[in-house]
């Protein structure tokens, strides 16, 4: 699976957006880019994930660009309960695939009153 | 209705002993994953059983043996336990194939003195 860059930490202001960005420059044209959040001391939760469309769901937006080389996970309106870590995982889609996911270090968004 | 559902929340024993993690998820997944949060809160692959059978095993010591009954549980046997298996353990669950957005457990915290 291709590697992904993201900024250590960011914070934003409750209510605000929260565009958390991602790099994936080696990533290949059968790979899905992934969103998971972890909240201090619960386990992972599912965002949301996307080939090459841009994405919505109820949770957030997920924005890849045309060369696909980089991503940006979207919060429309951050809340305090916003606060984790936000892993962008890079992976392999379908039958067959290697269905591991590859956590990096993440990105720990910071959501202020 | 929890959907992924991991005993014991927390797990304190002695160098040497033996312990056990258990699992169980009411998704209807057919594929199970053990995961191990370290203290610097890098999130690894341990293992991954697709019904009931072991596809993914992350050079993890002999010592820890994961037990597929049946499809929803799975659950991680450990020997011998040393100070650095002190984490937390997440078990998880998904579809096979396709999309499978991974649902995660609280997960076990276990200490190790």
């Amino acid at each position: 699976d291709a590697k992904t860059t993201q900024p250590p930490s960011m914070d934003c202001a409750e209510g605000r957006a929260a565009n958390l960005p991602c790099n994936h420059s080696t990533i290949s044209g059968n790979e899905y880019v992934y969103w998971y959040r972890q909240i201090h001391s619960q386990g992972p939760q599912y965002i949301i994930h996307g080939l090459k469309n841009n994405e919505t769901n109820e949770m957030a937006s997920l924005i890849i660009t045309e060369d696909r080389k980089s991503s940006t996970l979207i919060l429309p309106h951050a809340t305090l309960r916003d606060t984790a870590v936000y892993y962008c995982i890079v992976r392999v889609e379908g039958p067959g695939a290697n269905s591991k996911l590859t956590f990096g270090k993440g990105i720990t968004l910071s959501v202020r009153p | 209705d929890t959907a992924v559902s991991q005993t014991p929340k927390y797990l304190v024993t002695q160098m040497g002993n033996d312990k056990s993690i258990k699992c169980e998820q009411n998704l209807g997944h057919d594929t199970m994953y053990w995961y191990k949060q370290d203290s610097k809160k890098f999130l690894k692959i341990m293992f991954s059983y697709n019904n009931k059978e072991l596809i993914i095993n992350e050079t993890v010591p002999n010592r820890f043996s994961p037990k597929s009954p049946d499809k929803a549980h799975l659950n991680l046997h450990i020997n011998s336990l040393e100070l650095g298996d002190s984490a937390v353990y997440f078990c998880a669950s998904s579809h096979s194939g396709g999309r499978n957005e991974q649902f995660f457990g609280p997960g076990t915290r276990l200490t190790v003195l």
